[in-house]
């Protein structure tokens, strides 16, 4: 089956740092990544679409200053969380959307980010 | 504004028995749904979708029922195994899963072994 695959799984960074999370599709090509925070006991909460070779959709709320994306290949979007602080720690989200399936979406196993 | 939302919270059941885990939607146009179950710690895995052309499809020990007249549906677990313990949310999507996916809250089942 298709596999998404975030990197890295946990990293802990200290207030005002950068952290970039990686977001792969290892065995499809995904035009459109979308990337999601979940809050402990929450749902998920989808921050943005991001489309190859294009801006990011962001949603209302969403600073897209604050979270850059970015999906330079078919398989490789990136999530960095600039100027981290610590209401940024979450369970951060992404998956992809098959080129070849547009109904599919498949998830990576998330990126637990704290903030410290 | 819009919103996937489920009627239980949380759901214990005992192992072997059957499971049904209820979802409501409050958009009518949504025409495309699934249902994820996601362990702690890990990302959402799929476990069955269903299309609004539908009111019914079956998995493997799994049901999902689609009842549109009501916005509702249902994911059914049969003979309900500790292995099945997570949080379960249901998505719902329009033009035929081309926007993204809206998550409803969760529910969590634990199995009573």
């Amino acid at each position: 089956g298709a596999v998404v695959s975030q990197h890295p799984s946990r990293v802990i960074c200290k207030s005002g740092t950068s952290v970039k999370i990686e977001c792969r599709s290892l065995d499809f090509q995904a035009t459109t990544m979308f990337w999601y925070r979940q809050f402990p006991k929450q749902s998920l909460m989808l921050m943005a679409t991001s489309n190859e070779g294009s801006k990011a959709t962001y949603e209302q709320g969403v600073e897209k200053d604050k979270f850059l994306i970015n999906h330079a290949s078919l398989t490789l979007s990136t999530l960095t969380v600039t100027s981290a602080h610590p209401e940024d720690s979450s369970f951060y989200i992404c998956s992809a959307r098959d080129q070849g399936n547009r109904y599919e979406q498949y998830f990576g196993p998330g990126t637990r980010l704290t903030v410290t | 504004g819009e919103s996937v939302g489920l009627h239980l919270p949380t759901l214990s059941v005992q192992e072997g028995d059957n499971s049904i885990i209820n979802c409501a939607y409050s958009n009518s146009a949504s025409d495309y749904f699934i249902w994820y179950k996601q362990e702690s710690g890990k990302g959402p895995q799929f476990i069955i979708d269903i299309r609004s052309n539908m009111d019914k499809r079956q998995g493997q020990r799994v049901t999902v029922l689609l009842n549109k007249t009501v916005k509702h549906l249902s994911l059914q677990i049969a003979a309900t195994q500790p292995g099945d313990s997570a949080v379960y949310f249901c998505a719902e999507s329009r033009d035929s899963g081309n926007t993204p996916l809206v998550f409803g809250k969760g529910t969590r089942l634990s199995v009573i072994a």
